[in-house]
């Protein structure tokens, strides 16, 4: 399998449960944000995407909170299934017409 | 199905040896991206291009070159002036540089032995 993701921070659920994952973004310039997931030994995925004049965005089983006061963005799974286990990462996109900036990641662990 | 295209998804260098990843996509997005992904850390930005014949160096260029003759074709060079190239390397496109989402390759693993 692929090592990425090693160290990176983990969430553990419980298969039903809903989850949250976290990312602390850095420039308060930074104008449009993606989550995407990245299962082992593959490329990442788009999950959802929010530009910074909004705060929540919702899409099939997922939510995306934006809170620009505090750059903080999060992503909301709701009924975590076996199939959401992955490394999440947001990303960032500073001023428009420069190139993403990317997080380190969470592990989602669902558990049985 | 419209997408983007790495190849090989595992290669093996020998110390010195320069080797070439492929990319390739068919979603006639002008820009393309190249990143290093290593455990722990977010994707690193190698070397980007808005246009055919045009490219410039991202975060961790040094030992890394690349060309763009084509609009669906970046492929990329591992020099052996890399000093730790052992990594999982991604390619991405977008319509234009900074719109919308950028659409992820499956990666190429490069190990050096």
């Amino acid at each position: 399998g692929e090592s990425v993701g090693l160290h990176l921070p983990t969430l553990s659920v419980q298969e039903g449960d809903n989850s949250i994952i976290n990312c602390a973004y850095s420039n308060s310039a930074s104008d449009y944000f993606i989550w995407y997931k990245q299962e082992s030994g593959k490329g990442p995925q788009f999950i959802i995407d929010i530009r910074s004049n909004m705060d929540k965005r919702q899409g099939q089983r997922v939510t995306v909170l934006l809170n620009k006061t505090v750059k903080h963005l999060s992503l909301q799974i709701a009924a975590t299934q076996p199939g959401d286990s992955a490394v999440y990462f947001c990303a960032e996109n500073r001023v428009w017409g420069q190139n993403f900036v990317f997080g380190p990641g969470t592990r989602l662990s669902v558990l049985p | 199905d419209g997408g983007i295209t790495q190849s090989p998804k595992y290669l093996f260098r020998k110390e010195g040896q320069n080797v070439t990843l492929s990319c390739e996509q068919n979603l006639n997005h002008d820009a393309m991206y190249w990143y290093r992904q290593d455990p722990g850390q977010g994707l690193r930005l190698i070397y980007y291009s808005q246009i055919v014949n045009d490219f410039q160096k991202g975060d961790i260029a040094e030992g890394y070159s690349v060309s763009r003759e084509k609009k669906e074709s970046f492929p990329l060079t591992v020099t052996s002036a890399q000093k730790n190239p052992t990594a999982f390397y991604l390619c991405a496109s977008t319509r234009g540089q900074g719109v919308g989402e950028l659409f992820f390759g499956e990666g190429s693993r490069l190990t050096v032995l």
